[in-house]
C-alpha cells in the first residue's frame, strides 16, 4: 500500500463547477500538508499550505484536512478551462522535511 | 526574475553514457532536491542538500550523483549504472524554517 493515495482521474467537470479532490495517508506522523498543481510536461506549482487539521481558503481554493480520517482534500470553485491540470498532494512530517507525494489526480475542465 | 532554472529541457542518453542536469537557483534558498517522476506515479526524492558541500540520499539514490558547491547551483549527474533512466527529472529549493518547496520545470530524459 502506497504511503499516500490518489484517485488517477481523469476528473471532467463543466466549468463553472466544483471540483473536488482528494487524497488519502497513512502515516500519522505527517503534520504538514501540500497541494501542488502540475501543467503538462510543467514542474509542479504550489497552491496550498496547511498545517495540522482545519481549513484553510485562498481565492477559489480550499483545502481541508482530517488527522482523525487522514484524509485530505482540495476544492476549487467557479472551475475554469485554465484550472485543467494535475494535482498532487503531498504531506510531510515536519516542517521542511521531505515530501511524499500522492500520484495525482488529473482534472479536465470543459468550455 | 527569481526562480529555478533547469537545463536543458529535453535530454537523450546513450546507453553506458553518464549525463549531468543542471539546475540553478536565484532566489537565495539553502535547500535544494531532485525527484524522478514517472508516468502515473508520484514524484521520488532522488537527492537533497541543506547547505553547500552537503548532501544526503533519497528514497532512490541508486545510480545517481549530485554535488553541491555553490548555493544556487546542484546538479545531477545520471550514471550508466542507472538501469532504467528515463523519466522527468525535477529539481526544488526552498528556504530554511517551514516553507514549502518551489520547483522547476524540469528535464525529460530518454534512453538512445
Amino acid at each position: 500500500q502506497k504511503e499516500v493515495e490518489q484517485d488517477p482521474g481523469p476528473l471532467s467537470v463543466p466549468e463553472g463547477a466544483i471540483v473536488s479532490l482528494n487524497c488519502t495517508y497513512s502515516n500519522s506522523a505527517f503534520q504538514y500538508f501540500m497541494w501542488y498543481r502540475q501543467y503538462s510536461r510543467k514542474g509542479p506549482e504550489l497552491l496550498m499550505y496547511t498545517y495540522s487539521s482545519g481549513n484553510k481558503e485562498d481565492g477559489r481554493f480550499t483545502a481541508q484536512v482530517d488527522k482523525s480520517s487522514k484524509y485530505i482534500s482540495l476544492f476549487i470553485r467557479d472551475s475554469q478551462p485554465s484550472d485543467s491540470a494535475t494535482y498532487l498532494c503531498a504531506p510531510s512530517k515536519a516542517a521542511g522535511n521531505k515530501l511524499t507525494f500522492g500520484g495525482g489526480t488529473r482534472v479536465l475542465v470543459k468550455p | 526574475d527569481g526562480g529555478i532554472t533547469q537545463s536543458p529541457k529535453y535530454l537523450f542518453r546513450k546507453e553506458g553514457q553518464n549525463v549531468t542536469l543542471s539546475c540553478e537557483q536565484n532566489l537565495n534558498h539553502d535547500a535544494m532536491y531532485w525527484y524522478r517522476q514517472d508516468p502515473g506515479q508520484g514524484l521520488r526524492l532522488i537527492y537533497y542538500s541543506q547547505i553547500v558541500n552537503d548532501f544526503q540520499k533519497g528514497d532512490i539514490a541508486e545510480g545517481y550523483s549530485v554535488s553541491r558547491e555553490k548555493k544556487e547551483s546542484f546538479p545531477l549527474t545520471v550514471t550508466s549504472a542507472q538501469k532504467n533512466p528515463t523519466a522527468f527529472y525535477l529539481c526544488a529549493s526552498r528556504e530554511t524554517g517551514a516553507q514549502p518547496q518551489h520547483f522547476g520545470d524540469g528535464t525529460r530524459l530518454s534512453i538512445l
